[in-house]
């Protein structure tokens, strides 16, 4: 099956330092990428859906100007915490859609951890 | 607010026996839905998918929908101890792109041989 690739797997940064995410479909075009957190104990939240070329569709009570999303090619979207305070840490996982052969399947990454100091 | 709710948990069966997994969500419009694994530390992983009302099987998982109840289940027969992980239902709503879920709060299962 397709893969998607998440990096970094685990990261720990300082408080007030940024940190950059990202995600690669290996062996297909993901012309929509998700975005999701997912707190300790609770489930996946979407935080925004990404097209390839246009600005990210943020969800309610997410803020865009701190998670930034760039989608700019067909294989890799980047998620970028910028300003990173404690109550970010949480479990990033991104999710791709494709074209051609993967057309209608979505597909998951392995996640990111971040931890903030 | 569009809601996915699972019967809550935590649901622990002996080995062998059959797991019952329940979800409910609000939107009428929903057309797809899924149930996803998910290991402590890692990433959500399909189990099925089910489009349509009625029962749908693969191996030991069978998944049944009923769009008039707004109710989609996972049986999980045989139950192996290598079936413990949260269980999270996961819904397409109407009129959203294909891939954009909303996900319940999941069901941890444990089986216990």
């Amino acid at each position: 099956g397709a893969v998607v690739s998440q990096h970094p797997s685990r990261v720990i940064c300082k408080s007030g330092t940024s940190v950059k995410i990202e995600c690669r479909s290996l062996d297909f075009q993901a012309t929509t990428m998700f975005w999701y957190r997912q707190f300790p104990k609770q489930s996946l939240m979407l935080m925004a859906t990404s097209n390839e070329g246009s600005k990210a569709t943020y969800e309610q009570g997410v803020e865009k100007d701190k998670f930034l999303i760039n989608h700019a090619s067909l294989t890799l979207s980047t998620l970028t915490v910028t300003s990173a305070h404690p109550e970010d840490s949480s479990f990033y996982i991104c999710s791709a859609t494709g074209t051609g052969g993967h057309t209608g399947e979505l597909f998951f990454g392995e996640g990111s951890r971040l931890t903030v100091l | 607010q569009k809601e996915v709710e699972q019967n809550s948990g935590p649901l622990s069966v002996p080995e062998g026996a059959i797991a019952s997994l329940n979800c409910t969500y609000s939107d009428r419009g929903s057309q797809s839905f899924f149930w996803y694994r998910q290991y402590s530390g890692k990433s959500p992983e399909l189990i099925m998918s089910i489009y349509s009302n009625g029962d749908k099987e693969d191996g030991r998982f069978t998944a049944q929908l009923n769009k008039a109840s707004q109710y989609v289940s996972l049986l999980i027969r045989d139950s192996q101890p290598s079936d413990s992980a949260t269980y999270l239902c996961a819904v397409q709503e109407g009129g959203t792109s294909y891939g954009k879920l909303t996900f319940g709060q999941g069901t941890i299962l444990t089986v216990h041989p």
